[in-house]
């Protein structure tokens, strides 16, 4: 049981280039998220999916596309990189996010390091 | 007044010692919070969930203030792989966002 894993783990791009960060998880989890992590600005949501099919705009959508083929997959892609771009980016999965649940604790895959020179 | 927060810190504090992280939240209809704790580099992970009539685990204790919007984590005989940062989590009762972190208050322990 890995858990939630990301690839790439780390990368750099020049402004302009594209690129695809991909996360699995193995816990049947129906609900996915992308995050951003910047210095001073903790956690901020980019996209989440609610099931496979369907994506939704979070915090910071701008710039980022992101699909749901498949349950385990949830595929971050960014079109054109900018430099502003450059950041930690986190997956996660729960269960389910229902408050009164207790099976809303999302689980973090390790993080992808992204430079955009 | 943002939804979630937090003293960033850092809370610089002696091995043995107690040391204690306010949070407060904007969102009265907010049900459910959480603490998560990230290491340096690290992924975050749930640390525990707040419950109204407060809860404990070992030396962490979390407590829930509804009346006025706020949640805490009391930390008891800090150990020195206590440092990390530990972030408030909040399930609000509407919006367009499952959960809203908080920025996070660093705790360092130093021997």
């Amino acid at each position: 049981n890995a858990g939630v894993t990301q690839t790439p783990k780390f990368r750099v791009l020049k402004t302009g280039q594209s690129m695809t960060l991909l996360c699995a998880q193995d816990m049947n989890h129906e609900y996915m998220y992308w995050y951003r992590q910047d210095p001073g600005m903790g956690l901020r949501l980019i996209h989440y999916s609610v099931g496979e099919g369907t994506t939704a705009k979070g915090e910071v959508p701008d710039g980022y596309n992101v699909s749901r083929l498949k349950k385990q997959n949830f595929l971050l892609g960014l079109e054109s990189a900018a430099p502003s771009q450059t950041s930690v980016y986190f997956c996660a999965s729960s269960l389910t996010d229902i408050a009164a649940s207790s099976y809303n604790e999302q689980f973090f895959g390790p993080g992808t390091r992204l430079t955009v020179l | 007044r943002k939804e979630v927060e937090q003293d960033p810190g850092p809370f610089n504090v002696p091995e043995g010692a107690t040391v204690a992280f306010n949070c407060t939240y904007s969102n009265s209809a907010s049900q459910s919070f959480f603490w998560y704790r990230q290491d340096c580099r690290k992924e975050p992970k749930l640390l525990m969930s707040v419950y109204s009539s407060g809860n404990e685990d070992g030396r962490f204790t979390a407590q829930l203030n509804r009346a006025s919007q706020y949640i805490s984590l009391l930390i008891r005989d800090s150990k020195l792989s206590d440092s990390a940062t530990y972030l408030c989590v909040v399930i609000p009762s509407s919006g367009n966002t499952p959960l809203v972190f908080g920025k996070g208050t660093r705790l360092s322990v130093i021997a």
